[in-house]
Formats: structure tokens, C-alpha cells, sequence
């Protein structure tokens, strides 16, 4: 079993709805979580951290986390052509070290 | 300030051949890593430094050195190359931020191994 697990997609969206991104993981110690965007033949780039239960929001963004399931999420409000990219979700597994998922691939169409 | 910079952006390589990835980071964070990034593969960690220093393996060290030259500078060294390195490289640094500790990726160094 990988330790963090995501559907590799695409996604495909309307322009304006709502996208929802899902990552699960293994290690039930982990206690930070991560939501990076990388657009194609790019670097990804931080989007979101989350640490607590809860719902996170930052801007059109809203991260999501239950500890208890081992899940974690992504969503994106008023989706945007621009917001086409994959999107890889991390987990602290301690020391510094990130765990990071596969990606999922998102496309947001006109 | 530039945040994580990397050279070079793209380098072709016989097998065999030698060479050295040069990271550098101008935000003063102590953790610096070093990852190859595979299509289907994700992202997976060769080595990380903690801190000036120190050095340790992750995931993926074999075929890699490394080199922490300082507190600025981490150097990635494939001393044999093979067909299986072929990847995208990133170079990342971190610092804590809340609870744990944020990675910045630089942008990437496209390495193919014939």
C-alpha cells in the first residue's frame, strides 16, 4: 500500500464549479499536510498546509482534514481555466520529510 | 531574492559520464532536499541535509552523492550516469512555519541518460 494515495484523474470541470481533490494516507502518526500545484513542465508550488481537523480556507481554496479517516482534501470554488494543472498532495511523515502522492490531474474547461 | 535556484535547467549525459547539480537558496532555511520526479512515480526524495553539515538518505540515494557546501548550496553528484537517472531533478529548502516545516521547490533540472 503507498503511504499516500491519489486518483491520478484528469478531472474535468466546468469553469465555475467546484473541484474536489482527495488524498488518502497510511501513517496515522502524520501530522501535517500539504497541497502542491504544479503546472506542466514546471516546479510545484505550495498552495495549502493543513495541521488541525477541520476545514482551512484560503481564498478560492479550502483544505480539508480528518485525522480519523486518514484523509485529506482539496477544494477549489469558481474554478478557472488557469487553475488546470496536478495537483500533489504531501504528508509529514517526521523529520522534515515529505511523502508525496502521484498527483491528481485537473482540467477546467470554458 | 531568487528563493531556490537551480543549474542546470536541462543536460544530456552518456552513460558513464559524470556530473554535478548545483542547488542554491537565498531565504536562510536550514533543510535543503534533493528529489527525482518520474512520470506515474511522483515525487521521491534522494537525500536531504537538515541542516549545514549533516547529510542523510532518503527514498532513492543510490547512484547520488551529495554535498552540503555550505548553508546555501547543496550539490546533487552522479558519479556513473545511467539510463534508469533520466528525470527531472528538484532541489527544495525548507523552514517552519506553525507546525511543521514547508518545502520550496527550485525549477527543476531535466536530466536525460543515453
Amino acid at each position: 500500500q503507498k503511504e499516500v494515495e491519489q486518483n491520478s484523474g484528469p478531472l474535468s470541470v466546468p469553469e465555475g464549479a467546484i473541484a474536489s481533490l482527495n488524498c488518502t494516507y497510511s501513517d496515522r502518526v502524520s501530522q501535517s499536510f500539504f497541497w502542491y500545484r504544479q503546472y506542466s513542465g514546471k516546479s510545484p508550488e505550495l498552495i495549502m498546509s493543513i495541521y488541525s481537523n477541520g476545514d482551512k480556507e484560503d481564498g478560492r481554496f479550502t483544505a480539508q482534514l480528518n485525522k480519523a479517516s486518514q484523509y485529506v482534501s482539496l477544494l477549489i470554488r469558481d474554478s478557472q481555466p488557469s487553475d488546470s494543472a496536478t495537483y500533489l498532495c504531501a504528508v509529514n511523515t517526521g523529520f522534515q520529510k515529505l511523502v508525496f502522492g502521484t498527483g491528481t490531474r485537473l482540467l477546467v474547461s470554458p | 531574492n531568487a528563493g531556490v535556484t537551480q543549474t542546470p535547467k536541462f543536460q544530456v549525459l552518456k552513460t558513464g559520464q559524470s556530473m554535478t547539480l548545483q542547488c542554491a537558496q537565498d531565504m536562510n532555511h536550514n533543510s535543503m532536499y534533493w528529489y527525482r520526479q518520474d512520470p506515474g512515480m511522483g515525487l521521491r526524495l534522494i537525500y536531504y541535509s537538515a541542516s549545514e553539515g549533516t547529510t542523510d538518505k532518503g527514498e532513492v540515494p543510490n547512484g547520488y552523492n551529495v554535498s552540503r557546501l555550505n548553508k546555501r548550496e547543496f550539490s546533487l553528484r552522479l558519479e556513473s550516469a545511467a539510463p534508469s537517472q533520466t528525470s527531472v531533478y528538484f532541489c527544495a529548502s525548507s523552514e517552519f512555519r506553525t507546525a511543521s516545516y514547508e518545502q520550496y521547490f527550485g525549477p527543476g533540472t531535466r536530466l536525460t541518460v543515453t
